[in-house]
């Protein structure tokens, strides 16, 4: 039978493309929320973060929108290169000064030349 | 720069064996955290370290235990192995106490298969 957690959300896009990952996320006192890549048999590699007193961040060719209201993350990718395809996750900080991140489900992003 | 080095890369223990996992943060950085990812998973902190002090403690299994040396590397000791830890164990380190994101970076991380 199928294993929960074997298959990530997927999204495909063509190269030079915008990307729009999301996420959900459940803990409304968090203080950070983060946005992490990770390529095959490697460490999550920093993209952008963002405080929660802020609703949106940029940086370059990335965008981080934050919709307290909802508890919704956003990372938008500008021009989507073959060098992006990866594995995406959203992740915060459980607030108080702590600094031990939950991450949220992945969603792999694949780029289609 | 200089990274998190941790070492080994890759592991294979028979079930009931122990490892130790090795984690070298960046330099000056004083914070360790390890998380755990399993297959197709998303990481899981298991335990966090400040100035050789337990800091925090995730969903890491009694079986397990972790510190942090003077050098302010730390070691993962994991007993009596079961095939469910097979896993990346990942180590990230930071600077300032768990206080702050800054630096925040991991480690390319441990592949450890329990047969």
């Amino acid at each position: 039978g199928e294993s929960v957690g074997l298959h990530l959300p997927t999204l495909s896009v063509q190269e030079g493309d915008n990307s729009i990952i999301n996420c959900a996320y459940s803990n409304s006192a968090s203080d950070y929320f983060i946005w992490y890549k990770q390529e095959s048999g490697k460490g999550p590699q920093f993209i952008i973060d963002i405080r929660s007193n802020m609703d949106k961040r940029q940086g370059q060719r990335v965008t981080v929108l934050l919709n307290k209201t909802v508890k919704h993350l956003s990372l938008q990718i500008a021009a989507t290169q073959p060098g992006d395809s990866a594995v995406y996750f959203c992740a915060q900080t459980p607030g108080a000064g702590s600094y031990q991140l939950t991450f949220g489900k992945g969603t792999k992003l694949s780029v289609i030349p | 720069a200089a990274g998190v080095i941790q070492s080994p890369r890759h592991l294979i223990k028979e079930k009931r064996e122990t490892a130790t996992l090795k984690c070298y943060p960046i330099p000056r950085h004083d914070t360790v955290y390890w998380y755990q990812q399993g297959p197709g998973q998303d990481p899981q902190f298991l335990i966090s370290f400040y100035e050789k002090m337990q800091s925090d403690k995730g969903s890491i299994p009694d079986r397990f235990s972790a510190q942090q040396f003077s050098d302010y590397h730390s070691e993962l000791n994991m007993s009596s192995l079961e095939l469910g830890d097979s896993a990346l164990y990942f180590c990230a380190s930071s600077k300032g106490g768990g206080q702050t994101l800054y630096g925040y970076t991991f480690g390319s991380g441990t592949r450890l298969t329990v047969v």
